[in-house]
């Protein structure tokens, strides 16, 4: 079945390291996305991908980057300059025709301690 | 610039009662609107979505929307809450160009028997 994998589901780390958070999707889709949650915030732009080799920052791209190297894959690495890094990470993928909904995967829960 | 107001962070139903989860949109072009639901630590999940074909958009799960216009609404209801609906639902609305989504803040429901 086609899909949006994300791993770990749940990433522990000690403050001041950097992690990565990967994002495979097997839907064939152009566009990618990373979103930040908290609680009563809602879901937060970090960075999104239209096309290989090409990303653009979102709302709160401060202290994350990305790469896409594969049209399938998105990682994101949330860096020690991310003042405030416990949140949980949700990546999405849309189709290229007309406009459609974006998929979600299932999240990745970090707790920084 | 596009937003969402999601009026009541916390709605609680008795089953069987009418759900109606509020959502008021901001756009300077037609919008593209969005409703989606989240089960606790998964990913997001498409209810329905309104793209500028019929007002009243029936989606999963016996919910459906309507979009009006002069009331820059996009309202989530369902005659009849099951224990299972309780979740946390979002209205999004589709942000300019490249699909990006502006998301609320997210509205929980609770179901009580």
């Amino acid at each position: 079945d086609g899909g949006i994998t994300q791993s770990p589901k749940y990433l522990f780390r000690k403050e001041g390291q950097n992690v990565t958070l990967s994002c495979e999707q097997n839907l064939n889709h152009d566009a990618m996305y990373w979103y930040r949650q908290d609680p009563g915030q809602g879901l937060r732009l970090i960075y999104y991908s239209q096309i290989v080799n090409d990303f653009q920052k979102g709302d709160i791209a401060e202290g994350y980057s990305v790469s896409r190297e594969k049209k399938e894959s998105f990682p994101l690495t949330v860096t020690s300059a991310q003042k405030n890094p416990t949140a949980f990470y949700l990546c999405a993928s849309i189709g290229d025709r007309g406009f459609n909904e974006q998929f979600f995967g299932p999240g990745t829960r970090l707790t920084v301690l | 610039a596009q937003s969402v107001t999601q009026l009541g962070s916390h709605v609680s139903v008795s089953e069987g009662a009418l759900v109606l989860l509020r959502c008021n949109y901001s756009s300077s072009v037609p919008p593209y609107l969005f409703w989606y639901v989240q089960y606790p630590n998964q990913g997001l999940q498409l209810l329905l979505k309104y793209t500028s074909a019929a007002t009243l958009v029936k989606g999963i799960n016996g919910f459906e929307a309507e979009f009006k216009k002069s009331e820059t609404s996009f309202h989530l209801t369902k005659p009849s809450a099951h224990m299972s609906d309780a979740a946390e639902y979002f209205c999004a609305v589709r942000s300019g160009g490249y699909n990006k989504l502006i998301f609320g803040a997210g509205t929980r429901l609770a179901v009580h028997p």
